[in-house]
């Protein structure tokens, strides 16, 4: 069936860090991908989506590619501030359902 | 996008007992979502709730264990019965399609059974 699969964290960053959290999947057709955020204590957000290969999703300095030859959706942020701890979520869309990844806990310290 | 209310926000219940989670939205919604996230795990979806029907179950997941309502677009409950420990977890209601916001999530009921 179809799965995501996330780098395992926690991931420590110092600030102003360069942060990469790996994404793939795997999947019949081409679904859409998604990264989502769940800072402490909150409900998850949406951060970006990409509905197509080689779509970028970006927001707030975050980025992520969908690369199909790779199936994989990688999220990246050049500069990461200790406001971006929290949880992160990478999610395919197919079939009228959303399937997450297992979340990767960022953690940045000043 | 839609802003969906959650209640309540946590809760501590003894175990053999029930706890209905209310989801509101602004805006009428055609599906709504139930989540369950178990510590430290990722988010599983329980049930589709389309109002009207009755709600359609992934698998490992039944009506008699989390029962839910749909009585109109706006307003959705689901009830965790006869709630033991493993049931500790947080509980999201969401809405939306993948086509224009991606899915709004509410805030999350943070149940711990004791």
């Amino acid at each position: 069936g179809d799965s995501v699969t996330q780098m395992e964290g926690p991931v420590t960053l110092s600030e102003e860090a360069f942060l990469t959290i790996n994404c793939t999947y795997t999947a019949t057709g081409y679904p859409s991908l998604f990264w989502y955020v769940q800072y402490p204590g909150e409900g998850l957000q949406l951060l970006l989506k990409a509905t197509k290969a080689d779509d970028k999703g970006s927001n707030k300095g975050f980025e992520a590619t969908y690369r199909k030859e790779t199936t994989s959706f990688h999220l990246e942020k050049g500069s990461v501030q200790v406001s971006d701890s929290a949880v992160y979520f990478c999610a395919l869309y197919q079939g009228g359902k959303l399937i997450f990844g297992q979340g990767t806990e960022l953690s940045v310290k000043p | 996008s839609a802003v969906i209310s959650q209640k309540p926000s946590r809760d501590i219940c003894q175990r053999g007992t029930s706890l209905t989670i209310q989801c509101q939205v602004d805006s009428q919604v055609t599906m709504m979502f139930w989540y369950r996230q178990q510590p430290g795990q990722s988010l599983t979806l329980i049930a589709t709730a389309n109002q009207g029907s009755e709600a359609t179950y992934e698998s490992g997941f039944v009506i008699d264990k989390f029962p839910i309502s749909r009585p109109n677009l706006t307003f959705s409950t689901l009830t965790v019965s006869n709630m033991s420990p493993e049931d500790s977890s947080i509980y999201l209601c969401s809405v939306g399609g993948w086509n224009n916001y991606g899915y709004t999530f509410g805030s999350g009921t943070r149940l711990t059974v004791v």
